[in-house]
């Protein structure tokens, strides 16, 4: 099993381009998640996809759009990168978000994207 | 205003002693609390977690204690060993509403010297 895996790991734009960051998991886990760290601000997250069909805002989702193409694949949208997207970037699953389990999430190596 | 906070951004051991890591979160609702660990140039993955009903949790070389008094839980590791060195956060269980997301401390970087 490959776990989370993410596409491409390292990424840089110019100012006002578009890319898709790309996440898959084989865990056959319901619930996606997109996180961006940033030095000294932890993990934050931008959309999350409770179940297939569903995504939801989470902290800071401004300057992102996601899709939940299936069960497996979650993409993450710059439609028009700016310099305070520069970070590296997380993609993460687990079996659910729902009450009575603990939501331990799974973490890909991440997307290092830079804007100039 | 964080509800998770890890108040120390790094900390120094030695090969052999203990690393405790602290971590305060404000909210009582809080259920399920989880520690990940983090090498450079690679994603978070998890270390282990403890329920809010409990006060103990013990993995091998890694033990989380919960006072829920004090909203404090701490992590220890013995003996710390090179490897440990890392960035170690808390995340605990936002149990309000139906998606039950992660909240996440800033996080602690862990160095131990051989």
């Amino acid at each position: 099993n490959a776990g989370v895996t993410q596409t491409p790991k390292f990424q840089v734009l110019k100012t006002g381009q578009s890319m898709t960051l790309q996440c898959a998991q084989d865990m056959n886990h319901n619930s996606m998640y997109w996180y961006r760290q940033d030095p000294g601000m932890g993990l934050r997250l931008i959309y999350y996809s409770a179940s297939e069909g569903t995504t939801d805002k989470g902290e800071v989702p401004n300057g992102y759009n996601v899709s939940r193409l299936n069960k497996r694949e979650f993409s993450l949208r710059l439609e028009s990168a700016a310099p305070s997207q520069t970070s590296v970037y997380f993609c993460a699953s687990s079996v659910g978000m729902g009450s009575g389990s603990i939501n331990e999430q799974f973490f890909g190596p991440g997307t290092r994207l830079t804007v100039l | 205003d964080q509800q998770v906070k890890q108040n120390s951004p790094s900390l120094s051991v030695q090969e052999g002693r203990i690393s405790i890591l602290n971590c305060d979160y404000t909210n009582s609702m809080f259920d399920y609390f989880l520690w990940y660990k983090k090498y450079p140039a690679e994603g978070p993955t998890f270390l282990i977690s403890i329920s809010s009903i409990k006060d103990k949790n013990e993995d091998g070389r890694f033990t989380v204690f919960l006072n829920k008094s004090a909203k404090h839980l701490s992590l220890h590791i013995v003996p710390s060993q090179p490897g440990d060195s890392a960035v170690y956060f808390c995340a605990a269980h936002d149990n309000a509403g139906n998606n039950r997301k992660l909240i996440w401390g800033l996080g602690t970087s862990l160095a131990v010297n051989p």
